[in-house]
C-alpha cells in the first residue's frame, strides 16, 4: 500500500542545535517533494521544494535532502530558535504536469526550548 | 500579492444544513486546490481546477460536496446536508502551472467547520 510517514513523536531540542526531521514514503514515485510549516489554526506555509533530480537544496538555515533510492527526505533546521517551534509537513508531488496534487505526511511537531 | 484568502474563517452549523466556502487564489495562478485537514493529520486532497475546469476529484469528495470555479478566478466549495464527520479545516491552495511544470502551492488560512 502507499504510505508517507514522518517522525511520529514530537521532536524536542535545545535552542542552537540542529533539528532533523524525516519523511519516508513507499509505493510512490514523486516528481518533487515539498516541506511546509504549519502553526496551530493556520494554513501551511511553503518552505522548500526539491525535485526528483536534485539531491539537496538550501535556504538560509534550512536544508532538504531527497534520496529517491531510499525513498526518504531529510529536513534540517540549523541554529534552531524557539520561533521555529511548529508542525512541519512533508508533501509528495504526484504525477506529471497534468496533476499537481500533494500527498501529505501527518506532520512532525518541533519544540525548540530556550 | 495579497496571498490566498478564504472566507469565512470559521463556520458553525447544525447537522443537515448546507454550507458554502469561498477561496480567492493569488491572481495570476491558474491552478486551485481544495484540501481537508483533521486534527493531528496532514491535509488530504479533495479536488483541483486548472482555470475553470475541474480536472480531478478525490474519492473523499462524496456526492454531498461540490466545487466550482466559474470564471477561473475564485472558487466555492459547498457541502450539502452536513454531517458531524465533515467537521475539519478546509484549505485552499493555488499555484501556477507553466508548460506542465508544477510550481509551489500556496495555501490560504483555511475555513474551520464545526458541525453540531
Amino acid at each position: 500500500s502507499q504510505k508517507i510517514e514522518q517522525n511520529s513523536e514530537a521532536l524536542n531540542i535545545q535552542e542552537g542545535k540542529t533539528a532533523t526531521l524525516t519523511c519516508n514514503y513507499t509505493n510512490y514515485s514523486p516528481a518533487y517533494l515539498q516541506w511546509y510549516r504549519q502553526d496551530p489554526g493556520r494554513g501551511p506555509v511553503f518552505l522548500l521544494l526539491i525535485r526528483e533530480n536534485e539531491k539537496e537544496k538550501r535556504k538560509e538555515r534550512l536544508k532538504v535532502t531527497f534520496d529517491t533510492t531510499l525513498k526518504q527526505s531529510l529536513f534540517h533546521i540549523t541554529a534552531s530558535q524557539p520561533a521555529d517551534s511548529a508542525t512541519y509537513l512533508c508533501a509528495l508531488g504526484i504525477g506529471s504536469g497534468n496533476t499537481g496534487k500533494l500527498i501529505f505526511g501527518q506532520g512532525t511537531t518541533l519544540q525548540v526550548k530556550p | 500579492d495579497t496571498g490566498v484568502s478564504q472566507n469565512p474563517r470559521h463556520k458553525i452549523t447544525k447537522r443537515g444544513q448546507n454550507v458554502t466556502f469561498r477561496c480567492d487564489p493569488i491572481s495570476e495562478h491558474n491552478r486551485l486546490y481544495w484540501y481537508r485537514q483533521t486534527l493531528g493529520q496532514g491535509p488530504e486532497f479533495l479536488t483541483y481546477f486548472q482555470n475553470e475546469a475541474q480536472l480531478e476529484k478525490s474519492r473523499l469528495l462524496s456526492d454531498r460536496f461540490s466545487a466550482e470555479r466559474p470564471k477561473g478566478s475564485f472558487s466555492t466549495l459547498e457541502i450539502q446536508r452536513t454531517e458531524q464527520g465533515d467537521s475539519a479545516m478546509y484549505l485552499c491552495a493555488s499555484s501556477f502551472d507553466w508548460a506542465g511544470r508544477e510550481e509551489t502551492q500556496y495555501f490560504g488560512p483555511g475555513t474551520r467547520l464545526l458541525v453540531l
